[in-house]
C-alpha cells in the first residue's frame, strides 16, 4: 500500500490563479519529494524538503512540510496552462531506502 | 529528457508469456529503482539496487518477477507467466546514493497483457 494520500484528487483552476495540494503520510520520514507527471509520461523531480525543514521555495513553487501532522503542502503561484499535469509527493521511509509516493492530485489549468 | 532511458516503450503480449524489460539509468547513478504505476494511481515501489547488489523487494513483488543488474550499469525486470492484473506502466528511476535523494525516472515502458 502507498504511503501518501494527496488531496484534491483533481484540481481545475483558471490560468493565472494559485494551486495548492496536499500531501498526508503515515510514518517517520527523512524528507519529502513532490514530483510531477505529464500524462503518459515518467515523473519529474519538482523539489525536496528535508524533515527539520518547514517551507522551501524554488521559482512558482513553495512546498512546506508539518512534521508534527505528518502532512505537507506544494503551492503553484501565477498557474499557467503548462503545469497541467498529476501532482504526487514521495516520502522515503526511516531506513531512508525505498520511496513511498501518494496517489496524486490531477491538476487541469485552464487557459 | 532526465537521460534514463527504457525500452521497449510499449509491449502487448498474450497472458502467460514472459516478457523482459530494460532500463538504461544515468551512468554514474549507483541506485536503480523499479516501480509499477497503474491508472490513476501513484508508482508502487517494487525494488532497488546499489549498484549490482539487489538489497530490497516488496512484499507486493510476487516470484513471477525478478530483476537484475549484473554489472551495476543496465537493469532488466523480467515477469514470467504474466497475467492480465500486470498490466502497468513500469517505471524505473536512478539516483546517486549518500548525495541526492532526488530521482531521475525514465518514461516507462507500458505493458499490456490480453
Amino acid at each position: 500500500s502507498q504511503q501518501g494520500e494527496e488531496d484534491p484528487q483533481a484540481l481545475s483552476i483558471q490560468e493565472g490563479e494559485n494551486a495548492t495540494m496536499n500531501c498526508s503520510y503515515k510514518t517517520s520520514i527523512n524528507n519529502l519529494q513532490w514530483y510531477r507527471q505529464n500524462s503518459g509520461r515518467g515523473l519529474v523531480h519538482l523539489i525536496l524538503i528535508r524533515s527539520n525543514e518547514r517551507e522551501k521555495h524554488s521559482g512558482r513553487l513553495r512546498v512546506t512540510l508539518d512534521t508534527s501532522k505528518k502532512s505537507s503542502s506544494l503551492l503553484i503561484t501565477a498557474s499557467r496552462a503548462a503545469d497541467t499535469a498529476s501532482y504526487f509527493c514521495a516520502t522515503n521511509g526511516y531506513t531512508g531506502n525505498q520511496f513511498y509516493f501518494g496517489t496524486g492530485t490531477s491538476l487541469t489549468v485552464i487557459p | 529528457d532526465t537521460g534514463v532511458s527504457q525500452n521497449p516503450r510499449h509491449k502487448i503480449t498474450k497472458r502467460g508469456q514472459n516478457v523482459t524489460f530494460r532500463c538504461d539509468p544515468i551512468s554514474e547513478h549507483n541506485r536503480l529503482y523499479w516501480y509499477r504505476q497503474t491508472l490513476g494511481q501513484g508508482p508502487e515501489f517494487l525494488t532497488y539496487f546499489q549498484n549490482e547488489a539487489q538489497l530490497e523487494k516488496s512484499r507486493l513483488l510476487s516470484d513471477r518477477f525478478s530483476a537484475e543488474r549484473p554489472k551495476g550499469s543496465f537493469s532488466t525486470l523480467e515477469i514470467q507467466r504474466t497475467e492480465q492484473g500486470d498490466s502497468a506502466m513500469y517505471l524505473c528511476a536512478s539516483n546517486l546514493a549518500g548525495v541526492s535523494d532526488e530521482q531521475f525516472f525514465g518514461p516507462g515502458t507500458r505493458l499490456t497483457v490480453l
